[in-house]
């Protein structure tokens, strides 16, 4: 089935640092692809979407870019804050789903350190 | 703005009873969604429906049924609880036109301990 996979559990920054979180996928078709940000007490909240390949999201200076080759959507950003901190999950919606149904990865929380 | 309510945000349940959960969506979204969270497994689908009177099989449906006896409103109901259900519960609603590139908007959860 389909899945998604995210290799850090918890990445642990300075302010101003590069960010990367990385985000592999298993899918049949041509999912699209989500990231969702969650912070502490709240439910998770959309991020962006990518549909095609080669396509850049961005949002709140995080982008990412599918890369069907590499099953890949890896999320960056330049310079995070502290503000940044909180789970960020990759998502994907199958070709098939004409319902959005989301299949997740675990999950990667970032803390950033002023 | 988006609002998607759940309630009890916390409960605390014994064993073998029956717990219900409710959420209420203000979107007019016609899919709404039951996950749970857990460390290590991220969110799960377990119940989700597409319009009032339908609900279908997520991925981990075992010992949850689901009610959707409107546009706004999706209940999940743990009819004998179990330990192993212990874990926080997200719904969400999302859908419309975007079809499988619509985002979804989630609640604020609801913290559930099964003794």
């Amino acid at each position: 089935g389909d899945s998604v996979t995210q290799t850090e559990g918890q990445v642990a920054l300075s302010e101003e640092d590069f960010l990367t979180i990385h985000c592999n996928y298993s899918a049949s078709g041509y999912p699209a692809l989500f990231w969702y940000v969650q912070y502490p007490g709240e439910g998770p909240q959309f991020l962006f979407r990518a549909s095609r390949d080669k396509e850049k999201g961005s949002s709140r200076g995080f982008e990412a870019t599918y890369n069907k080759e590499a099953t890949s959507f890896h999320l960056q950003k330049a310079s995070v804050q502290e503000s940044d901190s909180a789970v960020y999950y990759c998502a994907l919606s199958d070709r098939g789903s004409a319902l959005g149904r989301l299949h997740f990865g675990a999950g990667t929380q970032l803390i950033v350190i002023p | 703005e988006a609002a998607v309510t759940q309630s009890p945000r916390n409960k605390v349940a014994v064993t073998g009873g029956k717990v219900t959960l409710s959420c209420n969506q203000t979107n007019n979204h016609n899919n709404m969604y039951w996950y749970r969270q857990d460390t290590g497994h991220g969110l799960r689908l377990i119940h989700y429906s597409y319009g009032a009177g339908s609900t279908e099989k997520g991925d981990i449906p075992d010992g949850y049924k689901a009610s959707r006896p409107s546009q706004e409103n999706f209940s999940l109901i743990l009819e004998l609880a179990t330990p192993s259900q212990t874990s926080v519960y997200f719904c969400a609603s999302g859908g419309g036109t975007g079809g499988r590139y619509a985002e979804q908007f989630f609640g604020p959860g609801t913290r559930l301990t099964v003794l």
